[in-house]
C-alpha cells in the first residue's frame, strides 16, 4: 500500500539556520503530495502542494519539489525563525483517492 | 467562514463511560474525516464520509468506536465504552468536493480525550 517516510526528529536548529527535512515515499499510482504543519495545540494546516511530477511547492519561504525519479518531496527553507517551531508532516494522496496517508511528522524546533 | 468546528476541545472521562465528539465541517465541503492523534501511533485516519455517507471505516479501532453524519453539517465520532488507551487528540476534518482544491482537507482544532 501507499507509504510516506519523514525523517526522525525532533530536530533543533537555530534561527537563520538552513532546514531541510527529507520525504519519501510510496504509491501504486501517480500521487499527489503535500506538507502539512501543526502548531502548537492546534490541528494541521496545509503549507504547500504539488500535483505532478517536477511541480516546486511553495509557501511562507517553504519550497518541496516533486521528485518522482527518487519518489521525494523534501521540505527546505532558507533562513528559519522560531516561530517556524511545529511539527512538519508530509502526506501524499494518490490519484483518484480522496484520503491522505500520513508519515509520522518531524518536530522542528528553532532556537533564537 | 468560522473553520471546522470540533467540541468539546478537552473531555476527561472515567473508563467504561460513553463519549460523544462533535464536529461542523465547513459548509460546502462534502467529504469529512475523523483522525486520531497520539505520540505512539502517529496520525491514524478512523474513517471518511462523502455526502454524508461513509466510504472507508477501516481505521476504526474495534466496535466501541461508531461515527455518524446525519446531515452535511454534522458529524460524531461515539466511543462506549471508553477505556484508558482511547486517549488521545481526535482531529476532524473536511474537504470541499474531488477537483477543486486537489484533496486539501482542512483540520479542526482537535478535542483532547482522558480517560482515566
Amino acid at each position: 500500500g501507499d507509504s510516506v517516510t519523514q525523517m526522525e526528529g525532533p530536530v533543533t536548529l537555530s534561527e537563520e539556520a538552513f532546514l531541510t527535512i527529507n520525504c519519501t515515499y510510496t504509491a501504486t499510482g501517480y500521487p499527489s503530495l503535500f506538507w502539512y504543519v501543526q502548531y502548537p495545540g492546534e490541528g494541521l494546516q496545509l503549507l504547500l502542494k504539488a500535483t505532478k511530477a517536477d511541480d516546486k511547492g511553495s509557501n511562507k519561504g517553504f519550497e518541496a519539489t516533486y521528485r518522482k525519479e527518487t519518489t521525494s518531496f523534501h521540505l527546505e527553507k532558507g533562513s528559519v525563525q522560531v516561530s517556524d517551531s511545529a511539527v512538519y508532516f508530509c502526506a501524499l494522496s494518490d490519484w483518484g483517492a480522496q484520503k491522505l496517508v500520513f508519515g509520522q511528522g518531524t518536530r522542528l524546533t528553532i532556537n533564537p | 467562514d468560522a473553520g471546522v468546528i470540533q467540541s468539546p476541545r478537552h473531555e476527561v472521562t472515567e473508563m467504561g463511560q460513553e463519549v460523544t465528539l462533535r464536529c461542523k465541517p465547513i459548509s460546502g465541503h462534502d467529504y469529512l474525516f475523523w483522525y486520531r492523534q497520539t505520540m505512539m501511533r502517529g496520525l491514524e485516519l478512523l474513517i471518511y464520509f462523502n455526502n454524508n455517507v461513509p466510504i472507508d471505516d477501516s481505521g476504526m479501532p474495534e466496535d466501541r468506536f461508531s461515527a455518524k453524519m446525519p446531515n452535511a453539517s454534522f458529524s460524531t465520532l461515539k466511543i462506549q465504552p471508553s477505556e484508558p488507551r482511547d486517549s488521545a487528540v481526535y482531529f476532524c476534518a473536511s474537504s470541499p468536493p474531488s477537483g477543486g482544491s486537489m484533496y486539501e482537507q482542512y483540520f479542526g482544532p482537535g478535542t483532547r480525550l482522558t480517560v482515566t
